[in-house]
């Protein structure tokens, strides 16, 4: 079965400091994409990231920037300079085989001031 | 201009009731999905149909139908409602059904609360 798992439940980071968030997942798939989503208390689901798995080099977008490793099948979110309104709760997400996505249960981060 | 929406945002209903919620992408996309996200935040995949034809019909029950008009359009009905639908369900399209090599972008939310 297809997979997501993200490890940390909850995390914490200090405004400006920054913070990494953990996921592993598992596919059969050679080329896909894997993603983060942010879920911020308006329950909005905002695409904050996207890697593309046949390429090497990590994806970063701003403040954001992922560590891909394909052969251990990790995806971690590195967000840098945290602010107040990274608080959210961030989903690891991959592919599933009939083109849905496979959701993590999701990490819950807190920025304080 | 909104991408993806849905209707109502919110959605207080009794228990035995039928009621609907709408989906609209104006992102000229062919496939449209539906997630359920429960109380603990998880979110599973209910249906998705690409042009128009149903393509992942998950375990659902099948009070839960979904319906496309249209390919800009897929509605979720359901009838003889339960305390357990309570949840927030997602309405998402993507450009094509290539799957693993497509972004989906979501709609805001319908906050479904059964009584």
């Amino acid at each position: 079965a297809q997979t997501v798992t993200q490890s940390q439940p909850e995390m914490s980071v200090q405004e400006a400091e920054t913070v990494t968030l953990s996921c592993t997942y598992d596919t059969s798939e050679s080329d896909y994409y894997l993603f983060w989503y942010k879920q911020p208390p308006s329950r909005q689901m905002i695409l904050v990231i996207r890697q593309e798995a046949y390429k090497q080099q990590n994806a970063t977008e701003n403040r954001f920037s992922v560590n891909f490793q394909k052969a251990a099948k990790s995806f971690s979110l590195k967000i840098s300079d945290s602010q107040l309104g990274d608080a959210a709760m961030y989903f690891c997400v991959s592919p599933g085989s009939q083109g849905n996505l496979i959701f993590g249960k999701g990490t819950k981060l807190s920025v304080k001031p | 201009d909104t991408a993806v929406s849905q209707t109502p945002k919110y959605l207080v209903t009794q228990m035995g009731n039928d009621k609907s919620i709408k989906c609209e992408q104006n992102l000229g996309h062919d496939t449209m999905y539906w997630y359920k996200q429960d109380s603990k935040k998880f979110l599973k995949i209910m249906f998705s149909y690409n042009n128009k034809e149903l393509i992942i019909n998950e375990t659902v029950p099948n009070r839960f139908s979904p319906k496309s008009p249209d390919k800009a359009h897929l509605n979720l009905h359901i009838n003889s409602l339960e305390l357990g639908d309570s949840a927030v369900y997602f309405c998402a399209s993507s450009q094509s059904l290539a799957g693993v090599q497509e972004t989906q972008y979501f709609g805001p939310g319908t906050r479904l609360l059964v009584l």
